[in-house]
């Protein structure tokens, strides 16, 4: 695809599995994280958000889970759909900038 | 409510030319940033327009610029292409960075130089 090397991480899962995508992120100053996924061809698509007051927080078939302490966020997608297949970035708002800092992608596989 | 919309789509340049790409963001939203994204180093940002101003720009040499206008669209110019400047550049819309906003993405400009 048009949005990742051949080196990210790579998650194969089964459809109808539930997956778990992970994510670093660098500062731990930062108050807001955003999970984005990527289809080929396409520019990234908002999935869900997260505040650094919450610790987890759902949608339709997600779930981001934020643990402030060490620095992680964690993306879960229940009964993974074929459609689901793409590359998801977490990225974090660096409020002092105005911009967003994203992570390098991992590669969703949905195998049939 | 239309989404963010890139133009053009795909671009093919050859080095030493110069390049300008669009984006209109949603509507209401007077905040447009712009990444390039490439296989190697991933999404990186270039710069932030607020209010037609700049207020945050990437570590990227100064043949990239940009400008927004009044009515919030924004245009991001490179010039002398090169080889290099080859990657998808994405525009981001939000209301207002910083403020714990959404940033919503268009589909992008593939530019390929040769």
């Amino acid at each position: 695809g048009e949005s990742v090397g051949l080196h990210l991480p790579t998650l194969s899962v089964q459809e109808g599995d539930n997956s778990i995508i992970n994510c670093a992120y660098s500062n731990s100053a930062s108050d807001y994280f955003i999970w984005y996924k990527q289809e080929s061809g396409k520019g990234p698509q908002f999935i869900i958000d997260i505040r650094s007051n919450m610790d987890k927080r759902q949608g339709q078939r997600v779930t981001v889970l934020l643990n402030k302490t060490v620095k992680h966020l964690s993306l879960q997608i229940a009964a993974t759909q074929p459609g689901d297949s793409a590359v998801y970035f977490c990225a974090e708002e660096d409020a002092g900038t105005y911009k967003y800092i994203f992570g390098t992608g991992t590669r969703l596989k949905v195998l049939a | 409510k239309a989404g963010v919309t890139q133009t053009p789509r795909y671009l093919i340049k050859t080095r030493g030319q110069q390049v300008t790409l669009s984006c209109s963001p949603i509507s209401g939203h007077r905040s447009v940033s712009w990444y390039q994204q490439t296989p190697g180093q991933g999404l990186q940002f270039l710069f932030e327009y607020f209010s037609e101003t700049q207020r945050n720009k990437g570590n990227f040499p100064g043949r990239f610029s940009g400008r927004q206008f009044s009515n919030s669209r924004s245009e991001m110019n490179v010039s002398t292409l090169e080889l290099g400047d080859s990657a998808l550049y994405l525009c981001a819309s939000s209301f207002n960075p910083g403020v714990n906003t959404e940033a919503f993405f268009g589909q992008g400009t593939r530019l390929t130089v040769v």
